[in-house]
This record gives structure tokens, C-alpha cells and sequence, in this order.
């Protein structure tokens, strides 16, 4: 099993659409979590930061449910630029240092 | 300010062959990484450095060596290239205090024949 599981889409909404992406974890030590945005052939970047009691940047919501090991992207309004693949990330859980593991991403495609 | 630096963006290697890549950072980040990316799986960390002066293996290093050369240098050496190496090569690096964002190099493409 993969330590950090999401669907790979493709996701195909039209521009306007809310749509949400969901990720499982397998370390229930891991303490941080992120989203990041990868664009095509291009570098991951960090979208957000998600935190237990949920948090919001704009038209994009992330939640933590611990109990149940899983993490959520609700992205509202979705424009032509959210098009990219967002990988689900968790931090290792242990070492005290920056060790991250990444889920394989969902491809989101936003047509007009 | 570049941020991540990698060099080179392209590669091609015949079997056997050995290159390093290479990675600066202009951040005064502590911690560097280095990650392969393959189609249909998650970065996965071939080797990190803590610190200057540290480096440990992650979750694929076989095949790889990597040199801490200073604080802002970082460079994955393959010393005989295998066609299972073909990937694209992220560096990354954070400050290393507590769980905080990673900073990406653009990648570099490589591909073993």
C-alpha cells in the first residue's frame, strides 16, 4: 500500500465548477500536511498548508480528518489557470526534519 | 534572487555512462533534497542533506551518490547509468527548522538509451 494514496483524475469540470480531491495517508505519526501544485513539466510549488481545524486561502479549503487519515482540497470558482496536477503531501512523521512523501497527484483540467 | 538552480535541464546517457547533476540555492536554506519523479508515482527522495555536512539516504538511493559541497551546493553523482535511472531529477530545499515549505529547482530531464 502506498503511504500517501490519491485518485489520479483526470478531474474535468468547466470554468465555475467547485470540484473537491480527497488523499489518504497510511502514518497515522505524520503531524504536517500540505497541497502543492505541479504544472505540466514544471516544479511542485506549495498551494497551502492544511491544518486540524481546517483552513482556507481564497477560493481553495483544505481539511485534515486525523481519525480517519484522510486530507481534502475543495477548490470553488474554478478558473482555466487551476488546471495542473495537486500532490498530496505528508510529512514523514519522524526525524524532526523535513521529510516529506508525495502522493502520485490528480490531474485537474478546467475547460471553458 | 533564483531561488532552486539545476543544471542540467536535459540529459542523454548511454548505459554505463556516469554524469552529475548539479544544485545551488541562494536561500540560506539548511536542508537540501534531491528527488526523481516517474510517471504515475509521487516524488520519491533518493538521498537529503540535514546540514552541511550530512548526508543520509532516502527512500531509493541505490545507484546514486550525492555531495554536500557546501551550504548552498548540492550535487547527485550516477556513476554507472541504468536505464531504470531514466526520470526527472527535482532538487529541492527547505530551511530545515520544524515542518516548512520545500523550494523546487525546475527539474532536469533524463533519459538512459
Amino acid at each position: 500500500r502506498k503511504e500517501v494514496e490519491q485518485d489520479p483524475g483526470p478531474f474535468n469540470v468547466p470554468e465555475g465548477a467547485t470540484v473537491a480531491f480527497n488523499c489518504t495517508y497510511s502514518n497515522s505519526a505524520s503531524q504536517s500536511f500540505f497541497w502543492y501544485r505541479q504544472d505540466c513539466r514544471k516544479e511542485p510549488k506549495l498551494l497551502m498548508s492544511v491544518y486540524s481545524s481546517g483552513n482556507e486561502d481564497g477560493r481553495f479549503t483544505a481539511q485534515l480528518n486525523r481519525a480517519s487519515q484522510y486530507i481534502s482540497l475543495l477548490i470553488r470558482d474554478s478558473k482555466l489557470s487551476d488546471s495542473a496536477t495537486y500532490l498530496c503531501v505528508v510529512n514523514g512523521g519522524r526525524g524532526g526534519y523535513n521529510k516529506l512523501i508525495f502522493g502520485a497527484g490528480t490531474r485537474l483540467a478546467v475547460h471553458p | 534572487n533564483a531561488g532552486v538552480t539545476q543544471t542540467p535541464k536535459f540529459q542523454v546517457l548511454k548505459t554505463g555512462q556516469s554524469m552529475t547533476l548539479q544544485c545551488a540555492q541562494d536561500m540560506n536554506h539548511n536542508s537540501m533534497y534531491w528527488y526523481r519523479q516517474d510517471p504515475g508515482m509521487g516524488l520519491r527522495l533518493i538521498y537529503y542533506s540535514a546540514s552541511e555536512g550530512t548526508t543520509d539516504k532516502g527512500e531509493v538511493p541505490n545507484g546514486y551518490n550525492v555531495s554536500r559541497l557546501n551550504k548552498r551546493e548540492f550535487s547527485l553523482r550516477l556513476e554507472s547509468a541504468a536505464p531504470s535511472q531514466t526520470s526527472v531529477y527535482f532538487c529541492a530545499s527547505s530551511s530545515g527548522q520544524g515542518n516548512n515549505e520545500q523550494f523546487f529547482g525546475p527539474g532536469t530531464r533524463l533519459t538512459v538509451l
